[in-house]
């Protein structure tokens, strides 16, 4: 079973702010949640990690409600720059205890 | 310095063929992966290397095997190549503060295509 859960595909302009949420129903009790940002020919790169709450850095903000059943990352006034592929993450292993694979992500397109 | 470095960027090869793509990190963490990513962009662990233990996924075939001369490498060695093995292979490196919060440094990958 996919530990997480979010959209294909996401388009908006720039200067918006871009909220992408992330699904993960059986998050345990252990588990981080974890988002990487992946450029065309290039490694995924580390955006921001949170537990609960709220959690923010210099390039984006991580929602996550008290359930922990889900997460939005925030993307504040984003630019043409900011189109890459969004992943989710949450802990180290599946359902099925095995070592985690990425998702599909999600792919941001911002527009001018 | 790059923190994460892997070579060749660009592999073409015949199948059949056996080849190595080579992964080094400067970070001093302490444990390396292998992941392949295919044409759906989804990302897939191939393997773990944590000093001595080695954790590997499933559905890795055999012809996959990672070596590790010291704990700053971790190179991949692929026998038999055949066109399905055609993707991006990316290297990645963690210290394992603790279970549950990892966060991966990745290198910039390399481009294996089968003929």
């Amino acid at each position: 079973l996919a530990k997480t859960t979010q959209p294909i595909s996401m388009d908006s302009y720039e200067g918006q702010e871009v909220n992408i949420t992330c699904s993960h129903n059986n998050i345990a009790t252990n588990d981080y949640i974890t988002w990487y940002q992946q450029f065309p020919s290039q490694g995924p790169r580390f955006i921001i990690q949170g537990y609960k709450t709220k959690v923010t850095n210099e390039v984006a903000s991580l929602f996550i409600p008290a359930d922990r059943k889900s997460s939005t990352l925030s993307l504040p006034r984003v630019s043409l720059s900011d189109t890459a592929v969004y992943y989710c993450l949450v802990g180290d292993v599946d359902n099925a205890g095995n070592m985690l694979t990425f998702g599909g992500g999600t792919r941001l397109m911002v527009k001018p | 310095d790059t923190a994460v470095s892997q070579t060749p960027k660009y592999l073409v090869t015949q199948m059949g063929n056996d080849k190595s793509i080579k992964c080094e990190q400067n970070l001093g963490h302490d444990t390396m992966y292998w992941y392949k990513q295919d044409s759906k962009k989804f990302l897939k662990i191939m393997f773990s290397y944590n000093n001595k233990e080695l954790i590997i996924n499933e559905t890795v075939p055999n012809r996959f095997s990672p070596k590790s001369p010291d704990k700053a490498h971790l190179n991949l060695h692929i026998n038999s190549l055949e066109l399905g093995d055609s993707a991006v292979y990316f290297c990645a490196s963690s210290h394992r503060a603790s279970l549950g919060a990892n966060v991966l440094t990745f290198g910039a990958g390399s481009r294996l295509t089968v003929l």
